[in-house]
């Protein structure tokens, strides 16, 4: 089955920086990576996410990019804010199964 | 804005106690999601509906846990006997179908500690 690493596990970064988090995927047939954000004792709620048929992907201060090939993703956040501070998951989706695998997740503390 | 509805928020019980999680998923949506979330780990799923059949429960453990979705609405989830590693969050997410149907809207989860 698929299998998804993230990383960094935490990530500290001043307001107004950037922060970048990493997930790899095994699956070759994944064609759907969905980030979640989830705020201590709150349910996921998803921020953003990519088809396999894109590359890049921008929303406001949060973008996503895929390289298929490589097998990997990345979540930029640029300009950083306080309230950006969470814990931040991508997923992975095999057409099909419509099934969500997930990684261990990344804390991220943005210090004011 | 829809959102995932669950009840209730907070379950705390005894081990060996029967447990009851309900979960109304966003109107009109015929995929429903239960994933189970252990402290500091992604969420892991346990049963996938499609309107009131079970898609996919390979990994429920179905010697204590059962789901059901009588209506093809809203679900329930049941833990019986609860055992103490049971203690986690437990989601329920829903799907919109057609071209979407794998982008997932997850409510606000029900922690459970079993003492």
């Amino acid at each position: 089955g698929e299998n998804v690493e993230q990383h960094p596990s935490t990530l500290s970064v001043q307001e107004g920086d950037s922060a970048v988090i990493k997930c790899t995927y095994s699956d070759s047939a994944s064609n759907y990576f969905p980030w979640y954000k989830q705020e201590l004792g709150k349910g996921p709620q998803l921020i953003i996410d990519i088809r396999s048929n894109v590359g890049e992907k921008k929303d406001q201060r949060i973008a996503v990019t895929l390289n298929k090939t490589a097998k990997h993703f990345s979540l930029h956040i640029t300009e950083t804010q306080p309230e950006d501070s969470a814990v931040y998951f991508c997923a992975a989706s095999t057409a099909g199964s419509y099934q969500l695998t997930f990684g261990k997740g990344t804390k991220l503390s943005v210090i004011p | 804005e829809a959102e995932v509805a669950q009840s209730p928020r907070y379950k705390i019980t005894e081990k060996s106690q029967a447990v009851a999680f309900w979960c109304d998923p966003i109107s009109g949506h015929a995929t429903l999601y239960w994933y189970r979330q252990i402290l500091g780990q992604g969420p892991e799923l346990l049963v996938q509906f499609q309107d009131e059949s079970v898609v996919d429960d390979s990994q429920l453990p179905k010697d204590r846990f059962s789901a059901e979705r009588l209506k093809g609405v809203d679900s329930t989830l049941k833990i019986q006997p609860a055992e103490l590693g049971d203690s986690a969050m437990y989601l329920c997410a829903s799907s919109p179908g057609g071209q979407y149907t794998d982008t997932q809207y997850f409510g606000p989860g029900t922690r459970l500690t079993v003492l």
